[in-house]
């Protein structure tokens, strides 16, 4: 079953914030996300494991909520180039990565 | 390094036709997997692999085959094409795998992009 995402989009003007929630029905293994612009293939952005490690850029940030088998992800004093469409990928059992549906996020002047 | 290679990058096949897409990764990553991105549905798991050898069913898997003899590559069959496999097809591949978790990134490759009419 895909993760669920909230909101499914999002406009912002630069130096805004906003947060990405994805939450899952099953016990998760890892959470993925994954930024895509219009036309290319998915870009990593950060992978959260179970136990609590993290791994990602220095500039975007997350939070995993194992117990409640929720993540957020945190856009901070946004730039114009983090619009585009993020995914959150869950994983419940070794391998098995699902997206959810997606939020697309615009950035304006 | 070339990263992950997928071709070809469009297809129009008639309604039955069969195809292959291929997917190769010259990354010696144990994991592979093929999502397919339809409009508003954001990338549902078709088949995923955790090492040659081994595959197993994602999400979608109906009309689809895989088969995983190295580690380089994972190919795609559509068995009968049909108009709701019309679609963006991508292969992913990923270093990480602890042997109970996916703990590195995917990496994707561009995309195949196949119509059936």
């Amino acid at each position: 079953q895909q993760p669920v995402q909230s909101p499914q989009a999002v406009i912002l003007r630069e130096g805004e914030d906003a947060v990405i929630n994805c939450s899952s029905s099953k016990a998760l293994y890892s959470v993925h996300w994954y930024r895509q612009k219009h036309g290319e293939a998915p870009v990593f952005l950060m992978i959260l494991l179970k136990g609590g490690e993290q791994k990602g850029h220095d500039k975007i940030s997350a939070s995993f909520n194992e117990k409640k088998q929720q993540s957020s992800l945190y856009l901070t004093a946004s730039q114009l180039s983090y619009s585009g469409t993020y995914f959150c990928g869950t994983e419940t059992r070794w391998g098995k990565l699902q997206f959810g549906a997606g939020t697309q996020v615009v950035v304006t002047p | 390094n070339a990263g992950v290679t997928q071709t070809p990058k469009f297809q129009v096949l008639k309604t039955g036709q069969s195809m292959t897409l291929q997917c190769a990764q010259d990354m010696n990553h144990e994991y592979m997997s093929w999502y397919r991105q339809d409009p508003g549905m954001g990338l549902r798991l078709i088949h995923y692999s955790v090492g040659a050898g081994i595959t197993d069913q994602g999400e979608v898997p109906n009309g689809y085959n895989v088969s995983r003899s190295t580690t380089e590559d994972f190919p795609l069959r559509l068995l009968s094409a049909a108009p709701s496999q019309t679609s963006v097809y991508f292969c992913a591949s990923s270093p990480g795998t602890s042997g109970s978790l996916l703990t590195g990134e995917l990496f994707f490759g561009e995309g195949s992009r196949l119509t059936v009419l």
